[in-house]
């Protein structure tokens, strides 16, 4: 998989948007990048994942440069249950259902 | 299931002693994976199985480890004479399996059990 670069943690306010960066400047053409988060205590769960555009669903929106070698995962109205890690991870064109490879993410925090 | 179901919770265990963790994957999932972490660790991929094809082994630390998936479905991870290194949570994951005319949509949403809390004493 290519490498993703995150920062290891950021803080925000609650309320605000946490815009958490990933850096996959290796990415090739058709490589999907995908979001996942670990709540503590928790199993990772699934966010968005995207190509090209721009994702939105009910909880993220992912914005991909142009030249695709960043994004940026958007939660608009941060809460405090949004508190966890949250791992970028890129996957190479054929995976299919081969494991997913999962970096040191960002620790989020986010403060009331 | 709705989810993937992991037991147990929490296992604590003497150093020596072998032990068992199940997981049962969402139905109709026929990829399933096993992961472990650490103590403020990242996750370490263990073993993954994908329908009837012979499973990627390649995380596994030692042989120590092994796994297997009955009928398709619900996998045991065994870890035999424990050591208090394999203390860590044991995570389980299922996704649906990607046809190879899909694999390019990039549709492998992974979906996680709460995981099993494996202490060495």
């Amino acid at each position: 998989d290519a490498k993703t670069t995150q920062p290891p943690s950021m803080d925000c306010a609650e309320g605000r948007a946490a815009n958490l960066p990933c850096n996959h400047s290796t990415i090739s053409g058709n490589e999907y990048v995908y979001w996942y988060r670990q709540i503590h205590s928790q199993g990772p769960q699934y966010i968005i994942h995207g190509l090209k555009n721009n994702e939105t669903n009910e909880m993220a929106s992912l914005i991909i440069t142009e030249d695709r070698k960043s994004s940026t995962l958007i939660l608009p109205h941060a809460t405090l249950r949004d508190t966890a890690v949250y791992y970028c991870i890129v996957r190479p064109p054929g995976a299919g259902n081969t494991p997913l490879v999962f970096g040191k993410g960002t620790r989020l925090s986010v403060i009331a | 299931g709705a989810g993937v179901s992991q037991s147990p919770s929490n296992k604590v265990t003497e150093k020596g002693k072998d032990v068992e963790l199940r997981c049962d994957p969402i139905s109709g999932h026929t990829a399933l994976y096993w992961y472990r972490q650490s103590l403020g660790q990242g996750l370490e991929f263990l073993i993954y199985f994908q329908g009837n094809s012979a499973p990627d082994k390649s995380g596994l630390p030692s042989d120590r480890f092994s796994a297997e998936r009955t009928g398709g479905s619900v996998s045991t991870l065994t870890i035999q004479r424990t050591q208090q290194e394999d203390s860590a949570v044991y995570l389980c994951a299922s996704s649906l399996w990607v046809p190879r005319t899909l694999r390019s949509s990039g549709a492998n949403v992974l979906t996680f059990g709460a995981g099993s809390r494996l202490t060495v004493l």
